[in-house]
């Protein structure tokens, strides 16, 4: 069952400016995975932050977690046009190694 | 990096025609794939896990009578969605992991988009 919830759904934002995205979920887990998927196409593995972390960067990317409040944020620096996709959030959970994604955020970044 | 296909990436039915999606691990084993299911403009949902040599495990609400699946090796998974209907229609996308212990990263198919007319 999907477990995450993340906002907004639905941001548009000028090249250049930062996109903020975050996640909730709610049970514990092993690691939180950032996912992107450009329209009609498949997933592309964006990066990953295990429990015991709680800030993790890769290139324009940093990812935060808190596990205390069970959410965590995605932030994309100097957005591009290109960055244009849905976002998702993926966690895994002890004893469950399928993963559960969030309802995922639609980015628009206007050339 | 580890790889996963899907065939078809796209097909186009009747209703009431049968429809078998391949999810092929090319560089790895994988004793456990994934079937997720995208509506349009929503989440990916896991329909079940497959599991080489044993039954499929589905997730509540998926009917496993309807949605065959079969993981005949440690490289191949099929889901069949039988007889078919425009409620079907959908992207499906199968994940694999990697059997090393402890691995975390899942690898992704490119995804099915499967439309019933």
């Amino acid at each position: 069952s999907q477990q995450g919830e993340e906002d907004p759904q639905a941001l548009s934002i000028q090249e250049g400016e930062n996109a903020t995205m975050n996640c909730s979920y709610k049970t514990s887990i092993n690691n939180l995975q950032w996912y992107r998927q450009n329209s009609g196409r498949g997933l592309v593995h964006l990066i990953l932050i295990r429990s015991n972390e709680r800030e993790k960067h890769s290139g324009r990317l940093r990812v935060t977690l808190d596990t205390s409040k069970k959410s965590s944020s995605l932030l994309i620096t100097a957005s591009r046009a290109a960055d244009t996709a849905s976002y998702f959030c993926a966690t895994d959970r002890a004893g469950r190694r399928a993963l559960t994604f969030g309802s995922g955020t639609r980015l628009q970044v206007q050339p | 990096g580890a790889v996963v296909s899907q065939h078809p990436s796209r097909v186009i039915c009747k209703s009431g025609t049968s429809v078998k999606i391949e999810c092929r691990s090319l560089d790895f084993q994988a004793t456990t794939m994934f079937w997720y299911r995208q509506f349009p403009k929503q989440s990916l949902m896991l329909m079940a896990t497959s599991n080489e040599g044993s039954k499929a495990t589905y997730e509540q609400g998926v009917e496993k009578d309807k949605f065959l699946i079969n993981h005949a090796s440690l490289t191949l998974s099929t889901l069949t969605v039988t007889s078919a209907h425009p409620e079907d229609s959908s992207f499906y996308i199968c994940s694999a992991r990697p059997p090393r212990e402890g691995g975390d990263t899942q690898y992704f198919g490119p995804g099915t988009r499967l439309t019933v007319l």
